[in-house]
């Protein structure tokens, strides 16, 4: 059963900390690894990882993928309020429409 | 900025019902989706479509789902005959092109069986 698992569930930092969001899958056919930010409640696009070791940056968001160990990171720099929210990992299958979503990271920052 | 909409944001029925939810995807996309999210869950995969039919489905999407896309705008969503288990968070989604996993979500419509 194809498998997607994120770490921690739940993640209260303060503004300004750094923070890391872990992101491991076991698939069949992996194609490509997705990022979400899911606030109140449609998931909004963050990032998509199709090849090892390429760091994919947004301002203060940056992923990377490890296609050999499995597994990819979410970091957020100097962390602000609006940050708050369920990070949502998903993997595409080949050959496959739909996405495998891990069970998300919910992040708190606090003032 | 094009978005996907959904309505109703929140509908209530009673166990046995028929349910139908309603999805206008961004206008050049063509390909569509419904996912859901029981409380506390992941979202899970329903139902991919394309050219007017079902390109992949899940298990869960069992007899009692349908969707449909009526006039060229319109994605629906129908549930025959609700359980309480089918309560949960319904999201549409579209995207331009296949596989690439970069949908644009609705913003989801609650539903409530009873």
């Amino acid at each position: 059963e194809d498998k997607v698992v994120q770490s921690p569930l739940s993640l209260v930092v303060h503004e300004g900390d750094t923070v890391t969001l872990n992101c491991s899958y076991e698939v069949t056919n992996f194609r490509s690894l997705l990022w979400y930010k899911q606030e109140k409640k449609a998931p909004t696009f963050l990032f998509m990882l199709t090849s090892s070791g390429i760091e994919k940056k947004s301002g203060r968001l940056s992923s990377i993928l490890d296609k050999k160990e499995l597994f990819s990171i979410l970091n957020i720099t100097a962390t602000q309020t609006g940050d708050s929210a369920v990070y949502l990992c998903a993997v595409v299958l080949q050959g496959a429409q739909k996405l495998v979503f891990g069970q998300g990271t919910r992040l708190t920052i606090n003032p | 900025e094009p978005e996907v909409t959904q309505t109703p944001s929140h509908q209530v029925t009673q166990m046995g019902q028929e349910v139908i939810l309603r999805c206008v995807p961004i206008s050049n996309h063509l390909y569509f989706y419904w996912y859901r999210q029981i409380l506390g869950q992941k979202v899970e995969f329903l139902v991919s479509f394309y050219n007017n039919e079902i390109s992949e489905k899940s298990e869960i999407f069992d007899d009692q789902f349908s969707v449909e896309r009526p006039d060229g705008s319109n994605f629906t969503l129908k549930i025959r005959s609700t359980k309480l288990e089918d309560s949960a968070m319904y999201f549409c989604a579209s995207s331009p092109r296949t596989n690439t996993g970069e949908l644009f979500f609705g913003e989801g419509s609650r539903l409530t069986v009873l």
